[in-house]
């Protein structure tokens, strides 16, 4: 899987919008952007993928960049449980049934 | 979504005993899992592939013989950590994958702690 880089940390008041993002410059065509999320203490969790086109569902917006070289994940509305370690995997089309690999991730804190 | 629980969700044990842990797929059938380590503030890393029916495959610098995974049916695998060190305190994650939807789902991890 293609590097990704994302910020340490971030953080970020309540009830405001979130914009975590992450640069992947060597990304090839057939790597989709997928995002999970780690609460405290839990097993990670599936946020959102996407290819070429910007992706929404009820967790979070995905903003992928025109060359695809960097996207954006996006929290409408942080809330106090948003708190975690996000993580932005690239994955080819083509990896069938292999395993994620997670780089270091982007800490949020969400102040209340 | 497709759950993926793990059992139990923590142990404390004495240095020496062995540990068995399970990891279930609860509504899809997974002929492949997942197993990853994670020590405190640092990231997941991944141990082994734990295929259905056959052997597992181990990551390098993962020894086999002390990490050993069983899976006999295509909703459970199991790690059982033989004994257990201090130093393999960790939190153990499982995955599993569904193919149709592209997405891995993550049990909630197993606390060890080896006293």
């Amino acid at each position: 899987d293609a590097k990704t880089t994302q910020p340490n940390s971030m953080e970020s008041n309540e009830e405001e919008p979130v914009h975590l993002p992450c640069n992947h410059s060597t990304i090839s065509g057939t790597d989709y952007i997928h995002w999970y999320r780690q609460l405290p203490s839990q097993g990670p969790e599936y946020v959102i993928h996407g290819l070429t086109s910007n992706v929404n569902n009820r967790m979070a917006s995905l903003a992928i960049a025109e060359d695809r070289k960097s996207s954006t994940l996006i929290l409408h509305r942080a809330t106090l449980r948003d708190a975690a370690v996000y993580y932005c995997i690239l994955r080819d089309v083509n990896s069938g049934n292999t395993p994620l690999v997670f780089g270091k991730g982007t800490r949020l804190s969400v102040i209340a | 979504g497709a759950v993926v629980s793990q059992h139990p969700s923590w142990v404390i044990c004495k240095s020496g005993t062995s540990v068995k842990i399970e990891c279930r797929s609860l509504d899809f059938q997974a002929t492949t899992m997942f197993w990853y380590r994670q020590f405190p503030k640092q990231s997941l890393m991944l141990m082994a592939t734990s295929n259905e029916g056959s052997k597992a495959t181990y990551e390098q610098g993962v020894e086999k013989d002390k990490f050993l995974i069983n899976h006999a049916s295509l909703t459970l695998s199991t790690l059982t950590v033989t004994s257990a060190h201090p130093e393999d305190s960790s939190f153990y994650i499982c995955s599993a994958g569904d193919v149709r939807a592209d997405t891995q789902y993550f049990g909630p991890g197993t606390r060890l702690t080896v006293l």
